[in-house]
């Protein structure tokens, strides 16, 4: 089955709404990463977050890894926020490599 | 400018032939990886290297095979390509395992098997 879990599959936002994106993990894990990725675009790494929470600008990320899971938090979202987001973590068993999930494809409408 | 860089964007080719994937990072990094994205946007790992040693090599058909010169250049050839294999290609380079957030992707390759 799929290690990560990703909510919601999608999302439509009015322009200044807030957004919360869940991840979950089925398997334990050594860090985890939220990335973020235009239609046709490259990945970019929003963060790198193996614990607790880290803040910047509008996004608050939060990991609990014992409860494997982390949330992303986009406040007053912008049109320029649209876009997909994933996240991915690194194995407790082995590195060199990142699971992702399916991402969460937001939409942010004026 | 430092970054990851790949070649070619976009390839078009059919059932059967051959194609070359190109990457390279100027970041200094000694890892680096290939992912593959399908339709669905899933990425999955494909390979991953360090220091010109493969470390990772998923369930990937034979078809696919990595070539490291240097700890900077990570090709990727497909012998015989099939449809399946229609995706994006994206190439990635870190310091190590993933101990910091200098995970780099490039832009990609994109296949299309026609």
């Amino acid at each position: 089955g799929q290690q990560v879990q990703q909510s919601p599959t999608s999302l439509v936002l009015q322009e200044g709404e807030n957004a919360e994106l869940q991840c979950n993990f089925s398997t334990s894990l050594n860090s985890m990463q939220w990335f973020y990725q235009r239609p046709g675009g490259s990945l970019i790494s929003v963060f790198y977050n193996p614990s607790g929470t880290k803040q910047s600008g509008r996004l608050t990320s939060t990991t609990v890894i014992k409860e494997r899971r982390s949330s992303l938090h986009i406040s007053s979202s912008q049109i320029t926020d649209s876009g997909t987001y994933l996240c991915a973590m690194e194995p407790g068993n082995m590195g060199y490599k990142l699971t992702f999930g399916t991402g969460t494809s937001l939409l942010v409408d004026p | 400018e430092t970054a990851v860089f790949q070649t070619p964007n976009y390839h078009v080719t059919q059932v059967g032939n051959e194609v070359s994937f190109n990457c390279k990072q100027t970041l200094g990094h000694d890892t680096m990886y290939w992912y593959k994205q399908d339709s669905k946007k899933l990425l999955k790992i494909m390979f991953s290297y360090n220091n010109k040693q493969l470390i990772v090599n998923e369930t990937v058909p034979r078809r696919f095979s990595p070539q490291s010169s240097d700890k900077a250049h990570l090709n990727l050839r497909i012998k015989s390509v099939e449809p399946e294999d229609s995706a994006v290609y994206l190439c990635a380079s870190s310091h190590g395992t993933l101990a910091n957030s200098d995970y780099t992707f490039g832009s990609g390759t994109r296949l299309l098997v026609i």
